[in-house]
């Protein structure tokens, strides 16, 4: 079935280094969404990468549709990085946007 | 910067009330969203509009019914509050165009039903 994996489940910094998340999908997509939930519940757009490379700051994301899927970077890591990271698709022929399960990071002093 | 406000940050409500979730958008967006999230299940749709007077079924829908009666806000209305939907709560809103579908979310609404 449609699936949209993350991992790592769970990532442990401390602050200053860097760290990859990575989002694999099972078809073809429209759209390709990263966001950052704060421990508010807040979801923040970070990026909107179906395909090619982007760069915000500290953080870029890549996604390689031909091989489905999208990474996640983030460097010189801060405290104000923890959350939950969330990927999520749109599948092509559809309209709902699917969340992958989500990679949970926590960056300490 | 697109904004999308949620009425209430904390709600706390009784079995068997009728419940409203406000969502507001500045963008003039044609879709918006009400979503759930719970620990374990991610986020999970419960119904979606693409116009006014519009409403569609997402994956859960039931026990609850939407309303939209204005471009700018859709409302998630829970008949009669049970524990189960005991939660957090997150509308999101994005333009009619499926080359750029990048849906904005709001703050949420974490709801506790006693």
């Amino acid at each position: 079935g449609i699936q949209v994996e993350q991992s790592p489940p769970d990532l442990i910094l401390q602050e200053g280094a860097n760290s990859t998340l990575r989002c694999n999908f099972s078809d073809s997509v429209n759209n390709l969404q990263w966001f950052h939930q704060n421990p508010w519940g807040q979801l923040i757009n970070l990026f909107y990468i179906p395909s090619g490379t982007k760069q915000n700051g500290r953080l870029s994301a890549t996604t390689v549709a031909t091989e489905r899927y999208s990474l996640l970077y983030i460097s010189s890591s801060q405290t104000t990085d923890s959350g939950v990271y969330f990927c999520a698709v749109t599948f092509r022929n559809t309209d709902k946007l699917i969340f992958g399960t989500g990679t949970r990071l926590q960056v300490f002093p | 910067d697109v904004k999308v406000t949620q009425s209430s940050r904390y709600l706390v409500k009784r079995t068997g009330e009728k419940v409203f979730l406000e969502c507001v958008q500045d963008m003039d967006h044609e879709n918006m969203f009400w979503y759930r999230q719970d620990p374990g299940l991610g986020l999970r749709l419960i119904y979606f509009s693409y116009d006014v007077k519009m409403k569609e079924k997402g994956d859960i829908p039931e026990g609850y019914s939407v309303s939209r009666e204005k471009k700018e806000r859709f409302s998630l209305i829970l008949e009669s509050a049970s524990t189960n939907q005991t939660s957090m709560y997150l509308c999101a809103s994005s333009a009619l165009t499926v080359a750029k579908n990048i849906q904005y979310f709001g703050a949420g609404t974490r709801l506790s039903v006693l």
